[in-house]
């Protein structure tokens, strides 16, 4: 079982629609929790990043740890065509000098 | 704004020659780096955790000796792809965790593409 499973879709959703990704994990020394939006050809964005189980919410993103499922989502309301990219979740155990573990990453496109 | 610089941002080299790319971290320091490469609709895949001062950490099935990397300073890390083919191809990419105030979250860079012909 690899350590990050994500969908790598791609995932095709109208415009105006709410999106949903997540990823699944098996290590439970996980305690940091990111997603990165990578459009194609460029290098990963940082899009949100939750310590610990939570939720956070910036603008249209609201992201989800549930880590007694261990399990992490990203939620974008009212997505756009500019929204459409790879959508990468990473997770490591500590801030020291352990590098971050990445999902496969998730194709969306957002049709106007 | 951009946090991670990453030059060049695409480079075409003769098979046999070597390419340097470098990494830079713009307002904080960075005690660690890492670079990965990725092949097109692929993941990111770590090649090497890079520590200022000391030697880097190659990941299983990296060829230290072709991908040298080197963390002279708190703000830049280099790798520099050595005698260079065709099957190096990629997409190049460092991050950079912050030792002050972003020291729990990484940021990447813009990312280098190495096409060698």
């Amino acid at each position: 079982q690899k350590e990050v499973e994500q969908d790598p879709g791609p995932l095709s959703v109208p415009e105006g629609a709410i999106v949903s990704l997540n990823c699944t994990y098996s290590n439970s020394a996980f305690q940091y929790f990111m997603w990165y939006r990578q459009y194609s050809r460029k290098g990963p964005e940082l899009l949100m990043y939750t310590y610990s189980s939570g939720n956070k919410e910036d603008g249209r993103f609201t992201a989800q740890v549930d880590k007694s499922s261990k399990y992490i989502s990203l939620f974008i309301r009212d997505s756009q065509p500019s929204d459409s990219a790879t959508y990468l979740c990473a997770m490591s155990r500590n801030s020291g000098n352990t590098p971050l573990v990445f999902g496969k990453g998730t194709r969306l496109s957002v049709i106007a | 704004g951009a946090v991670v610089s990453q030059h060049p941002s695409w480079v075409i080299c003769k098979s046999g020659t070597s390419v340097k790319i470098e990494c830079r971290s713009l307002d904080f320091q960075a005690t660690t780096m890492f670079w990965y490469r990725q092949f097109p609709k692929q993941s990111l895949m770590l090649m090497a955790t890079s520590n200022e001062g000391s030697k880097a950490t190659y990941e299983q099935g990296v060829e230290k000796d072709k991908f040298l990397i080197n963390h002279a300073s708190l703000t830049l890390s280099t790798l520099t792809v050595t005698s260079a083919h065709p099957e190096d191809s990629s997409f190049y990419i460092c991050s950079a965790r912050g030792l002050q105030g972003r020291g729990n979250t990484i940021y990447f860079g813009e990312g280098s593409w190495l096409t060698v012909v």
